[in-house]
């Protein structure tokens, strides 16, 4: 069964510090997004990006964060000068279509920020 | 407006019971309901799905009843099993908005035996 996969699984960086999140989505969806989960709290949206440019996101996705497709298989997020409360699960996601087709998740990358 | 409230935040009920979950959303532009369950460590991963133009949808054990009036939809667990304990997310999405899903906050949901 196709998956959307997600590395690593867990990411421990400094404060300040540039992260690139990775995500592999499911071959033949065109539709991609980023999501976190702050511990304990509910999933967010923070991206979704098609066709090789962002068309929504949300407050919580200022100057800090971007994404990149750089080739046919990655979807990227990266989250420049990293602070303590960007700690979190950080999900990835695809879809074929828009809704109401279904957006699968990947299982996600634990980012500490210490 | 953008907000879907979910309740309770935790559930146990008892192996063979009935586990209901509530949520209700403000924006009545919202078209596409679905529900997820999460695993810990595990993303989480569609469970069942509606749109408004049905009050209810079943699959399986899992039944969504869906009152557009009052803007509220809630998650029933029939013959619950001590495997379906996990955390348990309604969401909501407009139309057009490439799933840009808006989730509750998140029932835990235990089975004891």
């Amino acid at each position: 069964e196709p998956e959307v996969t997600q590395t690593p699984s867990h990411q421990v960086t400094q404060m300040g510090q540039e992260v690139i999140l990775r995500c592999v989505p499911i071959s033949n969806h065109l539709y991609f997004y980023w999501y976190r989960q702050i511990l304990g709290q509910k999933v967010e949206f923070l991206v979704s990006f098609y066709n090789n440019e962002i068309s929504e996101k949300s407050e919580i996705f200022d100057d800090q964060f971007s994404v990149e497709r750089p080739d046919g298989s990655n979807f990227t997020l990266k989250i420049r000068s990293t602070k303590l409360e960007d700690s979190a699960m950080y999900f990835c996601a695809s879809s074929r279509d828009l809704p109401p087709t279904e957006a699968f998740f990947g299982q996600g990358t634990r980012l500490t920020v210490v | 407006q953008q907000q879907v409230k979910q309740s309770p935040q935790s559930l146990i009920v008892q192996k063979g019971g009935i586990s209901i979950i509530n949520c209700a959303y403000e924006n009545t532009a919202f078209d596409y309901f679905p529900w997820y369950q999460q695993f810990p460590g595990k993303g989480p991963a569609l469970l069942i799905a509606i749109r408004p133009d049905v009050s209810e949808k079943k699959e399986g054990r899992f039944t969504i009843s869906f009152n557009k009036s009052a803007k509220q939809f809630s998650l029933h667990i029939m013959d619950s099993q001590p495997g379906d304990s996990a955390t348990y997310f309604c969401a909501a999405s407009r139309p057009g908005t490439a799933s840009k899903l808006t989730f509750g906050t998140g029932t835990r949901l235990q089975v004891t035996l």
